[in-house]
């Protein structure tokens, strides 16, 4: 069990350009999810993954945001025409999806910051 | 979801006893309690959870009042590393459900 990876853990960009962020779950679990986190607020919830398949998107996810996870294994989060309000945590759980389906692990998270 | 209540900060000394209180008085018969902390610039890492009965693991012990409307985490001996920001979550364990977070407790551990 080697966790949960994220890359990258830093990310500095300017305002209106495009990002990309990457997660890597524990490889069997099933289930795989994101969140962003602002200074002193838990984590919000913004998408997550059965496999391969996007089951809920929150209204926080606007249509800049989008979520891929091919081939149900590690899963993408981009961000176009970043703006300074997108600065926040984004962080990545997984989880095996069946029997104690809240205990998710998360990854160190990526940092974003837009300039 | 069931709201939860949980105090802003807390103090506790290094080797003593932490408890931390979360109050969820709307909880329903088939919802979860559940407890994860995050560390400074970490990601959450889960604790513990129950449905009814007290529950203890290598990390902490959690107390479920009788009538479930409230729940304590305790961590038996605080150290200096236990100082982290600690979730009180309440969900049902459907497939559709996910872990929504509140504000959580502040929890200072001081030597």
């Amino acid at each position: 069990d080697t966790g949960v990876s994220q890359d990258p853990r830093h990310k500095i960009t300017k305002r209106g350009q495009n990002v990309t962020f990457r997660c890597d779950p524990i490889s069997e679990h099933n289930r795989l999810y994101w969140y962003r986190q602002t200074l002193g607020q838990g984590p919000e919830f913004l998408t997550y993954f059965q496999n391969e398949a996007q089951l809920e998107k929150s209204r926080l996810l606007s249509d800049r945001f989008s979520a891929e996870r091919p081939k149900g294994s590690f899963s993408t989060l981009e961000i176009q025409r970043t703006e300074q309000g997108d600065s926040a945590m984004y962080l990545c759980a997984s989880s095996l999806g069946r029997g104690e389906l809240l205990r998710y692990t998360f990854g160190s998270g990526t940092r974003l910051t837009v300039v | 979801d069931a709201k939860t209540t949980q105090p802003t900060s807390m103090d506790c000394a290094e080797g003593r006893a932490a408890n931390l209180p979360c109050n969820h008085s709307t909880i329903s018969g088939n919802e979860y309690v559940y407890w994860y902390r995050q560390i400074h610039s970490q990601g959450p890492q889960y604790i513990i959870h129950g449905l009814k009965n007290n529950e203890t693991n290598e990390m902490a012990s959690l107390i479920i009042t009788e009538d479930r409307k409230s729940s304590t985490l305790i961590l038996p001996h605080a150290t200096l590393r236990d100082t982290a920001v600690y979730y009180c979550i309440v969900s049902r364990e459907t497939s559709g459900s996910r872990l929504t977070f509140g504000e959580g407790t502040q929890l200072t551990v001081n030597p």
